[in-house]
């Protein structure tokens, strides 16, 4: 049963604008929740992380949104450049057992 | 280091041998993780440890897997009489902390054949 998922598997976005990538997840009982990166051949890359006793976390170009009462968190990338094309998983946990990722969201940013 | 090391970066083994997997995780890393990746984007976790502690190991498939974090080695995976389902990409993360981000490795991509 997927605890984490991400309903979309791509994304296109030109160059310069917003990237808005989505995560949904089931268990109420998560209270961190992370985004990464992934290139091919390549491990994960940690990009940002929230914890639930926030709304938002902002790190340069990269916020995380988390809303709880939805069970939602989403990604923005502002402004998207061509190097943020990559596969793009969410992971969400219970303070220090395992994470739960997503199936990934594949990113393509058109120069 | 760091960074997380995974050794080797390939192994390929006939059905029915034994594969080993090695991970250094980042110095003064306390937890390490083990995740199988077969589908192209599906992460199944394995097994975690605390130091050489085992963590949490509900992913573990028991009859065959086993794995340690011995103090002052690279922690290990160890897959007994692999089968072709075995077939994956095996990647190990390291934190700090227990709400600390996971680091990962580039992961050692095993052959069942």
């Amino acid at each position: 049963d997927q605890q984490v998922k991400q309903n979309s598997p791509s994304l296109s976005v030109q160059e310069g604008r917003i990237s808005i990538l989505n995560c949904d997840y089931t268990n109420s009982m998560f209270d961190y929740f992370l985004w990464y990166k992934k290139y091919p051949a390549e491990g994960p890359t940690f990009l940002i992380s929230i914890s639930s006793i926030k709304d938002k976390n902002e790190d340069g170009r990269f916020t995380v949104f988390l809303n709880k009462s939805a069970k939602h968190l989403s990604l923005h990338i502002v402004p998207s450049q061509p190097g943020d094309s990559a596969v793009y998983f969410c992971a969400a946990g219970n303070t220090g057992n395992q994470f739960y990722f997503g199936t990934g969201t594949s990113l393509t940013v058109i120069p | 280091g760091e960074e997380v090391a995974q050794t080797p970066k390939h192994l390929v083994r006939g059905e029915g041998q034994k594969a080993k997997l090695y991970c250094a995780p980042i110095k003064g890393h306390s937890y390490v993780f083990w995740y199988q990746q077969v589908l192209k984007n599906e992460f199944k976790f394995l097994i975690s440890f605390q130091n050489e502690n085992v963590f949490d190991e509900t992913g573990m498939p028991k009859e065959r897997f086993s794995a340690k974090c011995l103090p002052n080695s690279p922690c290990s995976l160890e897959i007994q009489a692999t089968k072709l389902e075995d077939s994956a990409v095996y990647f190990c993360a390291s934190s700090q902390h227990r709400q600390k981000p996971l680091h990962f490795g580039n992961g050692t991509r095993l052959t069942v054949t």
